[in-house]
């Protein structure tokens, strides 16, 4: 079973920022937290990944709380292009990605 | 560049018959997945390979059957004892287990099979 919890579907306006949020609340110490988003008929894209700080690449933000049990994705300026399903993922060495649901993003113009 | 391939994109195929989906990467990763994924749905493991002549079943197995001969190539043969074979099936690797969690997982753009 997936470890995280997410919402089923948000919106955003079209050049806004998008936060996605994830709880991850029996995450282990040693656990990453890692996001993906699939847009449709596609294979997942990689977006973002963090253990413990805050970590910011040229698509996205994640802020990790500090007792780790939960997560924001931040799409700082959301467009057309970035409307799609979004997956929190907490990853183990050990096992397999456990997929949930994600999160389908929509983005309004 | 270095990347997964999946082919062929789309794949149709008669009810009863036997048919195989080829995954190739050029990672040199070690591990390799089969994910099937049913519209509206996340993705569900079916099969994967941690390392060459060895493999594990996923949550969802049963009427499916892989090799590892080879660390570039996992492909997944969809048997006609699957009851529901029509499905979007995605490959993906990994490098080995003990640095998977600094780097992810890569995956590749999918076949969509279909049974009629």
């Amino acid at each position: 079973d997936a470890k995280t919890t997410q919402p089923t579907s948000m919106d955003c306006a079209e050049g806004r920022a998008a936060n996605l949020p994830c709880n991850h609340s029996t995450i282990s110490g040693n656990e990453y937290v890692y996001w993906y988003r699939q847009i449709h008929s596609q294979g997942p894209q990689y977006i973002i990944h963090g253990l413990k700080n805050n970590e910011t690449n040229e698509m996205a933000s994640l802020i990790i709380t500090e007792d780790r049990k939960s997560s924001t994705l931040i799409l700082p300026h959301a467009t057309l292009r970035d409307t799609a399903v979004y997956y929190c993922i907490v990853l183990s060495g050990n096992t397999p990605l456990v997929f949930g649901k994600g999160t389908r993003l929509s983005v309004i113009a | 560049d270095g990347g997964i391939t999946q082919s062929p994109k789309y794949l149709f195929r008669k009810e009863g018959q036997n048919v195989t989906l080829s995954c190739e990467q050029n990672l040199n990763h070690d591990a390799m997945y089969w994910y099937r994924q049913d519209p509206g749905q996340g993705l569900r493991l079916i099969y994967y390979s941690q390392i060459v002549n060895d493999f594990q079943k996923g949550d969802i197995a049963e009427g499916y059957s892989v090799s590892r001969e080879k660390k570039e190539s996992f492909p997944l043969t969809v048997t006609s004892a699957q009851k529901n074979p029509t499905a979007f099936y995605l490959c993906a690797s990994s490098i080995d287990r003990r640095q998977r969690d600094l780097y992810g997982y890569t995956f590749g753009s999918g076949t969509r099979l279909t049974v009629v």
